[in-house]
């Protein structure tokens, strides 16, 4: 069985630069989620998806953040304008049921400088 | 706020020897608590669980142990491996919320 699927791997963008994440979760998982990994911190859910419908973004920093799953299946995650503060792995999850049970892709590390 | 602590940012153990991992945590409605596991450049893949209606859970090396009355959980991991060097998150949720705790880097040493 495939698993989360994220690309890209690595980017290095500019402050005030624009940067969109993607993930493809795991085949008839209805729930995605976004999280931020901020090194030498666990990750914080930014957003949930249930299909393509949100759930909680209520730590989605939603002035330069937004996320979209179009088709229920495809997520992306997209930074406007970046800040340094931006600097992360940002994880994407999927499960059949709550993030206990969710299995993660390999993230896309984010540096801002 | 950090609802869940990993006081130790890191440990080294060495290779045969028992590796014990802490987690406290504030939130008494916490009621279902997790170990993930995280090597360089992959995503956290879960390791082992316990609910809050037990106080200890085994699986094979690993055991969760869980002191309800001083909202501490450890993981003992015995034998330590070299393979078992990564990042070890523990994790705790209630139902609504779904915490990580900071995370704390195991180094098994040959």
């Amino acid at each position: 069985e495939a698993g989360v699927a994220q690309s890209p791997r690595y980017k290095i963008i500019e402050k005030r630069q624009s940067v969109a994440f993607w993930c493809n979760p795991i085949s008839g998982h209805a729930t995605l989620y976004w999280y931020q990994q901020i090194l030498g911190q666990g990750p914080k859910l930014l957003i949930q998806f249930q299909n393509n419908g949100v759930v909680d973004d209520s730590q989605l920093p939603k002035d330069r953040f937004s996320a979209e799953r179009l088709k229920g299946v495809d997520s992306t995650l997209k930074i406007q304008p970046a800040k340094l503060e931006d600097s992360a792995v940002y994880l994407c999850a999927s499960s059949l049921g709550g993030q206990a049970e969710a299995f993660f892709g390999q993230g896309t590390r984010l540096t801002v400088v | 706020d950090q609802q869940v602590k990993q006081n130790s940012p890191s440990l080294s153990v060495q290779e045969g020897r028992i590796s014990i991992l802490n987690c406290d945590y504030t939130n008494s409605m916490f009621d279902y608590f997790l170990w993930y596991k995280k090597y360089p450049a992959e995503g956290p893949t879960f390791l082992i669980s316990i609910s809050s209606i037990k106080d200890k859970n085994e699986d094979g090396r690993f055991t969760v142990f869980l002191n309800k009355s001083a909202k501490h959980l450890s993981l003992h991991i015995v034998p330590s491996q070299p393979g078992d060097s990564a990042v070890y998150f523990c994790a705790a949720e209630d139902g609504q919320n779904f915490v990580f705790g900071p995370g704390t880097r195991l180094s098994v040493l040959p």
